[in-house]
């Protein structure tokens, strides 16, 4: 069965610290990665998506992919109160099926 | 991005009853999709709504508990039928973005309470 692991958390980080958050996915030839935000009570709203291993920026994201050990994190620099939520991973695992398929999420607390 | 709004916000409904939920986009789009989400759990994909054919459902998901219309590129409904408290959920429309690398666009969702 193709998943989606993600450390449910929660994780807390300090104001100002950086988060990182991670995911793993189990099929190899998995080609699109996603990040997804979702605060208390709202839905997800997608706040970056990475296809080639390496590195991608934007602003105060970054988003890693290492497809050789299957995993992709998001770093969240100078963390802020607002950037506490839930953080969904998800991964499309190809196979015919071009649905991406979400981890649980990894709950963020960044404390003052 | 496009906009999308959900009708009703929520809903608090007696068993055995059905509730349709619907969903309008802003802007044609060809992807749209039904999700789920129950109280700390991650997102559950019901069906994809295919727009003047029968939706694509998941595993797990019947047609006859969770029928879904897509009559245009804008719009599409979701019905839970005969519903159960097991059905009281978070109920999330999205809508893809085209060419291999499906990036999905939620609308703000259905909180549904089945007593």
């Amino acid at each position: 069965q193709k998943e989606v692991e993600q450390n449910s958390g929660p994780l807390s980080v300090p104001e100002g610290a950086i988060a990182s958050l991670n995911c793993t996915y189990s099929d190899r030839g998995s080609q699109s990665f996603f990040w997804y935000r979702q605060y208390s009570g709202k839905s997800p709203e997608l706040i970056m998506s990475i296809y080639s291993n390496g590195d991608k920026e934007d602003g105060r994201f970054t988003a890693q992919l290492n497809k050789a050990s299957q995993y992709v994190s998001l770093l969240i620099r100078d963390s802020q109160p607002s950037d506490s939520a839930t953080y969904l991973c998800a991964v499309n695992m190809g196979g015919g099926s071009y649905i991406p398929t979400f981890g649980r999420g990894t709950s963020l607390i960044v404390h003052p | 991005s496009a906009v999308i709004s959900q009708k009703p916000s929520r809903d608090i409904c007696q068993r055995g009853t059905s509730l349709t939920i619907q969903c309008q986009v802003d802007s044609q789009v060809t992807m749209m999709f039904w999700y789920r989400q129950q109280p700390g759990q991650s997102l559950t994909l019901i069906a994809t709504a295919n727009q003047g054919s029968e939706a694509t459902y998941e595993s797990g998901f019947v047609i006859d508990k969770f029928p879904i219309s897509r009559p245009n590129l804008t719009f599409s409904t979701l019905t839970v039928s005969n519903m159960s408290p097991e059905d009281s959920s978070i109920y999330l429309c999205s809508v893809g973005t085209s060419g291999g690398a499906i990036e999905q666009y939620f609308g703000p969702g259905t909180r549904l309470t089945v007593t």
